[in-house]
């Protein structure tokens, strides 16, 4: 079955201790991206990659790293999270750079930092 | 920034009925697509209209796309209690990066 995995779906952290959450596709899609949402704000970009080794800041990147060292794999790593890192986010990955086709999202991860 | 907007931000309506919702953008766009998201969970694509195209159908959903007033409107015909979700619209702006960018949303109430 086509999938994006994410993990974890719930996690609660103290804020500081570094965290990663894990995205897995298993379609061969080329575009990988992150979002965090936030009530009232819709889906926020932090950042995507177009292929392995290539990745770029989307509209909130500030406290988060990403690493494209696979194709299927696009992890999102908080070095040192804070409480307004509090939210939903959502990896995406669609087939090909540059739009035109259809994004496909994993369940979502929950993370509360306090 | 947030390219997308959609209004309303939420839409009350009694099964049967129908529900447009509109989606504004700032700057050229190469393709405008709309996603539905049930309560908390991951999106999910339902279509994609392109800046060439001016509307397209999918079932009981139109999407219209008018690029001179930088918006796009969604129309759920004959709508039905299951319909009940946020439809949100994204853009990937033409502007030489690979940014895709998500609108608020709106969030469609279907009454049974």
């Amino acid at each position: 079955e086509a999938q994006v995995t994410q993990n974890p779906r719930y996690l609660i952290t103290v804020t500081g201790k570094k965290l990663t959450v894990t995205c897995s596709q298993n379609m061969n899609h080329e575009y990988m991206s992150w979002y965090r949402q936030d009530p009232g704000l819709g889906l926020r970009q932090i950042y995507y990659s177009m292929n392995v080794e290539v990745t770029d800041k989307g509209d909130v990147p500030e406290g988060y790293k990403v690493s494209r060292k696979e194709k299927r794999n696009f992890p999102l790593i908080l070095e040192s999270p804070s409480p307004n890192q509090t939210s939903l986010y959502f990896c995406a990955s669609s087939l090909r750079v540059g739009g035109g086709t259809e994004a496909f999202f994993g369940q979502g991860t929950r993370l509360t930092v306090v | 920034s947030q390219q997308g907007e959609e209004d309303p931000q939420a839409l009350s309506i009694q099964e049967g009925e129908n529900a447009t919702m509109n989606c504004s953008y700032k700057t050229s766009i190469n393709n405008l697509q709309w996603y539905r998201q049930n309560s908390g969970r991951g999106l999910v694509h339902l279509i994609l209209i392109r800046s060439n195209e001016r509307e397209k159908h999918s079932g009981r959903l139109r999407v219209t796309l008018d690029t001179s007033k930088k918006s796009s409107s969604l129309l759920i015909t004959a709508s039905r209690a299951a319909d009940t979700a946020s439809y949100f619209c994204a853009t990937d702006p033409d502007t030489g990066g690979f940014k895709t960018i998500f609108g608020a949303g709106t969030r469609l109430f279907v009454k049974a």
